[in-house]
């Protein structure tokens, strides 16, 4: 089967800098996605990777290695308004959007 | 403009009640989505669309039905509604084929169902 792992729950303090990971399991591979979503609102995109690597974006970025089935995403500088869940999905072999349960971050002052 | 439009936003009914979402996208893309995400936060796809094929996620209860008029609609036809069908659904849009890999899914905001 297809899965995707992320931890439930990660706390982190304001202006800090916080790693949420994601390993995947899935039949084939052609990139992975990092989606932010507010309580009560849609996910909206944050970042793609397709090749091994870091991608950076502005405090965000996003690593993935492909023989580990892994990545991470990076938020430095985290602000209040960061506080919100953060989705892993992965492109699968027929191109479908395959999902991870999110992560849900709650930023402390 | 919306990208992706869904109503309604909030939807209260009877169990064995049949209701309706509605979703348009304005994108252009060819494939459509609907996603369920329950109480615990995980976005399960139920069914994903394009102008060529239907793929349905086998564990949808077949009381759950897509109807698409036209490639910008995608509406969710739900039978005999029961309480576990309780949950928020998403309508998406995207266009990843083979040669676009990295289009990103744009979400509708969202139908929360709540079933009494």
């Amino acid at each position: 089967g297809q899965n995707i792992d992320q931890p439930t729950e990660m706390t982190a303090t304001e202006g800090a800098i916080v790693q949420i990971n994601c390993t995947y399991q899935t039949s084939g591979f052609n990139g992975l996605f990092w989606y932010q979503q507010h309580a009560g609102e849609a996910p909206t995109f944050l970042s793609y990777n397709v090749l091994d690597g870091l991608e950076e974006k502005g405090r965000f970025s996003s690593f993935l290695s492909r023989s580990k089935g892994y990545s991470y995403l990076l938020l430095k500088e985290l602000q209040m308004k960061d506080s919100a869940s953060y989705l892993c999905a992965v492109v699968d072999s027929n191109y479908q959007l395959i999902w991870g349960a999110g992560t849900k971050l709650i930023i402390k002052p | 403009d919306t990208a992706v439009s869904q109503t309604p936003k909030y939807l209260v009914t009877q169990m064995g009640n049949d209701k309706s979402i509605k979703c348009e996208q304005n994108l252009g893309h060819d494939t459509m989505y609907w996603y369920k995400q329950d109480s615990k936060k995980f976005l399960k796809i139920m069914f994903s669309y394009n102008n060529k094929e239907l793929i349905i996620n086998e564990t949808v209860p077949n009381r759950f039905s897509p109807k698409s008029p036209d490639k910008a609609h995608l509406n969710l036809h739900i039978n005999s509604l029961e309480l576990g069908d309780s949950a928020v659904y998403f309508c998406a849009s995207s266009q990843a084929s083979q040669e676009i890999l990295n289009t990103e899914a744009f979400f509708g905001q969202g139908t929360r169902l709540t079933v009494v």
